[in-house]
């Protein structure tokens, strides 16, 4: 069975750094892109990005082009979204998911992580 | 960025039939997708390219996409259908997919 199980909850203050992470385990090949979303409560999905794990090729979405930075290491299929300095409105809820490669949806989904900045 | 519009909240009594609109400038040109997302749970894949269902999603839930509108419906409703659901699109520009607001659908 696929699936990506992601890290923890995280509480953060505002100007720390952060990373979390999303493993991907079941997957026959490495056809495929992972990406990183973003959730606010009783709002909408914002794509922040994608990277292919085969060799690290990352797209940005432009809205969040040099606000995060999202690697991969391809020896445990782990795909990580990490920001140098948290901002409060950074809060969120963040899903990451996969896409096969020609796809353009998500057909597996990370459970989420929450993402609390506050000081 | 590409807007598509939903409607914030569909009511629908069980048994009966919910549509879910999805609206945007020529997005029977585009390809849409579909995600069900209930409270607390990761969203997940309903309808992929117009009107295709993955595996496991029953035959109740279906698409089109013509026009200005695409559509998901919902035969059959039942109280496990009581969820938001987005409808997606993928932005050729930025390359990237964009989502709609999602739209709560309630079961009375």
């Amino acid at each position: 069975e696929v699936q990506l199980v992601q890290s923890g909850a995280e509480v953060k203050k505002p100007g720390e750094s952060l990373q979390i992470s999303c493993k991907a385990s079941g997957y026959t090949s490495t056809n495929f892109w992972i990406g990183w979303g973003r959730q606010v409560p009783g709002k909408g999905l914002e794509w922040m990005g994608f990277i292919y794990p085969d060799d690290s090729d990352t797209r940005y979405s432009p809205s969040f082009q040099g606000q995060v930075t999202i690697s991969v290491d391809k020896s445990i299929t782990t795909a990580y979204l990490r920001w140098s300095s948290l901002k409060a409105s950074d809060t969120a809820l963040y899903y990451c998911a996969t896409r096969g490669l020609g796809l353009y949806y998500m057909d597996v989904w990370g459970k989420g992580t929450p993402v609390i900045v506050s000081s | 960025s590409y807007l598509l519009t939903q409607p914030p909240s569909v009511s629908v009594a069980p048994g009966k039939t919910a549509t879910i609109t999805c609206g945007g400038d020529n997005v029977g040109s585009k390809t849409v997708h579909w995600y069900q997302q209930k409270a607390g749970q990761a969203p997940a894949l309903v309808i992929y390219y117009d009107a295709d269902r993955p595996s496991g999603i029953p035959e109740r839930f279906s698409g089109s996409n013509s026009g200005n509108t695409a559509t998901l419906t919902i035969s059959r409703v039942e109280a496990g259908d009581e969820a938001d659901y987005f409808c997606q699109v993928w932005n050729t520009d930025s390359d990237h997919p964009e989502f709609g607001g999602g739209t709560k659908l309630t079961v009375l």
